[in-house]
């Protein structure tokens, strides 16, 4: 059974810093990776894709991929209080051979 | 550019009744998905749909079923509803099944009673 697990938090972090979001996947034949940002009422948000081990920038997000390790992180930099929400995690396997798995998500406060 | 849009947003049903939702997506998008949202379950797959197949299906009941027309349009049909099916459901679509990804519709809020 394929699984992704995030820490559901809430992980709280000062305005300004940078937070980290941790994501780990179980079937190792996922090949593309997501992260969607979902405030409170609406539907979720792509903010980052990444395919290939390493990391992707995008403005103030950072996607890191570790396939040997099983384990995709974001980065956000200058955290501002309007990301605050819950942020998923969702990976595809290779061919598109299933659906989006998602982890329950983490909920992240920008304290300001 | 128009988003992804559901239809209806809110329904309330009875028990053993059944219910279809429909999804635009994207235009220039053949790939069509289907979530549940629950908060104790949160996001799960559905089924998955691209050129009028259905290429992909999750773990549910034969009770949720889909299609997709040739303008890439889909809709979802649940029968016979149960109270476990409240949830919010999010259409998805994405320019193809392996290299993008899904931008989702902002999802019809099912309420059985």
């Amino acid at each position: 059974q394929k699984e992704v697990e995030q820490n559901s938090g809430p992980l709280s972090v000062p305005e300004g810093a940078i937070a980290s979001l941790n994501c780990t996947y179980s079937d190792r034949g996922s090949q593309s990776f997501f992260w969607y940002r979902q405030y409170s009422g609406k539907s979720p948000e792509l903010i980052m894709s990444i395919y290939s081990n390493g990391d992707k920038e995008d403005g103030r997000f950072t996607a890191q991929l570790n396939k040997a390790s099983q384990y995709v992180s974001l980065l956000i930099r200058d955290s501002q209080p309007s990301d605050s929400a819950t942020y998923l995690c969702a990976v595809k396997a290779g061919g598109g051979a299933d659906g989006l798995t998602f982890g329950k998500g983490t909920h992240l406060i920008i304290q300001p | 550019k128009a988003g992804v849009t559901q239809t209806p947003r809110y329904l309330i049903k009875t028990r053993g009744q059944q219910v279809t939702l429909s999804c635009s997506p994207i235009s220039g998008h053949r790939s069509v998905s289907w979530y549940q949202q629950t908060p104790g379950q949160g996001l799960q797959f559905l089924f998955e749909y691209f050129s009028e197949t259905q290429r992909n299906k999750g773990n549910f009941p034969g009770r949720f079923s889909g299609r997709q027309f040739s303008n890439s349009r889909s809709e979802m049909n649940v029968s016979t509803l149960e109270l476990g099916d409240s949830a919010l459901y999010l259409c998805a679509s994405s320019l193809d099944r392996v290299n993008y990804g899904y931008t989702f519709g902002s999802g019809t809020r099912l309420t059985v009673v």
